[in-house]
């Protein structure tokens, strides 16, 4: 199947400083990538629609201030955590749609952020 | 927008004995509902998907049903094994393209006792 890759897995940083977070589709294009964030036992939840060439859409309560979103090719997406602070820790991950006629959703590796 | 509600939030079952987990949504324009196991720290994995144009979807020992009208799906897991324990999530989607978002439920954690 298709294969999204995300980097980095891990990532501890200091409160106060950025983080990048990337997610590439390796065997397709995605006009689309979504970024969700997972709290320890707890659901997905949709953080962001990432567009490529255009902004992204975020869902209702999310900053897009603080957690920007850059698509600037059809393999490659990026979500910067800016301004971290240890209510950000959490685990984000990005998926991608396989094209039009492919419905199935693949998931990055998902990245452990740490704020300390 | 979508709301999809899963149940139950943990089942434990003995190894070889069946598990069902269900969802509700609330968009009757959603037509497209996989299932995903994630297994602790790792990215969900696709198990099984169902589109609304079938009402029932078998896969070996995994099943999943469909009922458009009361807007429910289930997850049926037969002659479970260790394995299988851990966490499933189903999803709802308004379509089956690239740029349609999935709306998760919040999860059941499944534990396979020996």
């Amino acid at each position: 199947g298709a294969v999204v890759s995300q980097h980095p897995s891990w990532v501890i940083c200091k409160s106060g400083t950025s983080v990048k977070i990337e997610c590439r589709s390796l065997d397709f294009q995605a006009t689309t990538m979504f970024w969700y964030r997972q709290f320890p036992k707890q659901s997905l939840m949709l953080m962001a629609t990432s567009n490529e060439g255009s902004k992204a859409t975020y869902e209702q309560g999310v900053e897009k201030d603080k957690f920007l979103i850059n698509h600037a090719s059809l393999t490659l997406s990026t979500l910067t955590v800016t301004s971290a602070h240890p209510e950000d820790s959490s685990f984000y991950i990005c998926s991608a749609r396989g094209g039009s006629a492919n419905t199935e959703a693949f998931f990055g590796q998902g990245t452990r952020l740490t704020v300390v | 927008g979508e709301n999809v509600e899963q149940h139950p939030s943990t089942l434990s079952v003995q190894e070889g004995d069946s598990a069902v987990i269900k969802c509700t949504y609330s968009d009757s324009a959603s037509n497209y509902f996989p299932w995903y196991k994630q297994e602790l720290g790792k990215r969900p994995q696709l198990i099984i998907d169902i589109r609304s144009n079938v009402g029932e979807k078998k896969d070996q020992r995994i099943a999943v049903t469909l009922n458009k009208t009361a807007k429910h799906f289930s997850l049926h897991i037969t002659e479970t094994q260790p394995e299988d324990s851990a966490v499933y999530f189903c999803a709802a989607s308004r379509g089956t393209g690239g740029g349609n978002k999935l709306t998760f439920g919040t999860g059941t954690q499944l534990k396979v006792e020996l």
